[in-house]
């Protein structure tokens, strides 16, 4: 079975720095997907991003982006020129590409704040 | 507008009183899941279904019940809720094709059993 370990239940970072969160994740399979959530107080999951493990570039949307590191199954988030509305839960969660596993395994989150 | 469709939001009720949480998404899509979310253990699987009346358990499954009788509903039945049930609840539809993956999250559950 997969599993995924954020090691930072907490963070925190200066308005406008650079933050970056680490995931860690376990597994035997060769091709699979990786995504980063953020959950602000209202709930809502939002994917902030997804890494296909068959790309060897590095997935990147606007201000954030990842360090995918396959040979050592480490994928982190770096979130550059912080904001206030950055301020969320971010999970770092797995999902196989075989056939008929639907299942999104998720880590155990990283509070992220961001000091004005 | 795409979206996932969770009801109630919040639910407070008593051990043992059957209840269902619905869920609807209007996206057509095949994959559909039940989380519960728990401070320090992230989101885990309840159940998850592949289609029409194909359902499989999760990690989680004891306690609760998963129908797919239409492709947009997947609704989560507490048959007889206990204490350790209170959590957060999200249901998910997915699709995952021609290397592109998503899943879509409903607004969430907040359930307490007293």
């Amino acid at each position: 079975a997969q599993t995924v370990t954020q090691s930072q239940p907490e963070m925190s970072v200066q308005e406008a720095e650079t933050v970056t969160l680490s995931c860690t994740y376990d597994t035997s399979e060769s091709d699979y997907y990786l995504f980063w959530y953020k959950q602000p107080p209202s709930r809502q999951m939002i994917l902030v991003i997804r890494q296909e493990a068959y790309k060897q570039q590095n997935a990147t949307e606007n201000r954030f982006s990842v360090n995918f590191q396959k040979a050592a199954k480490s994928f982190s988030l770096k979130i550059s020129d912080s904001q206030l509305g950055d301020a969320a839960m971010y999970f770092c969660a797995y999902r196989s590409k075989s056939f008929g596993n639907e299942k999104l395994t998720f880590g155990t989150g990283t509070r992220l704040t961001i000091i004005p | 507008e795409a979206q996932v469709t969770q009801n109630p939001r919040y639910l407070i009720t008593v051990t043992g009183k059957k209840l269902t949480v619905t869920c609807s998404q209007n996206m057509n899509h095949e994959y559909m899941s039940w989380y519960r979310q728990d401070p320090g253990l992230g989101l885990r699987q309840i159940y998850y279904s592949m289609n029409v009346e194909v359902t499989d358990k999760g990690d989680v499954p004891e306690g609760y019940k998963v129908s797919r009788k239409e492709k947009r509903n997947f609704p989560l039945i507490l048959e007889s809720p206990s204490p350790n049930q209170t959590s957060l609840y999200f249901c998910a539809s997915s699709f995952y094709t021609g290397g592109r993956a998503e899943a879509f999250f409903g607004q969430g559950t907040r359930l307490t059993v007293v």
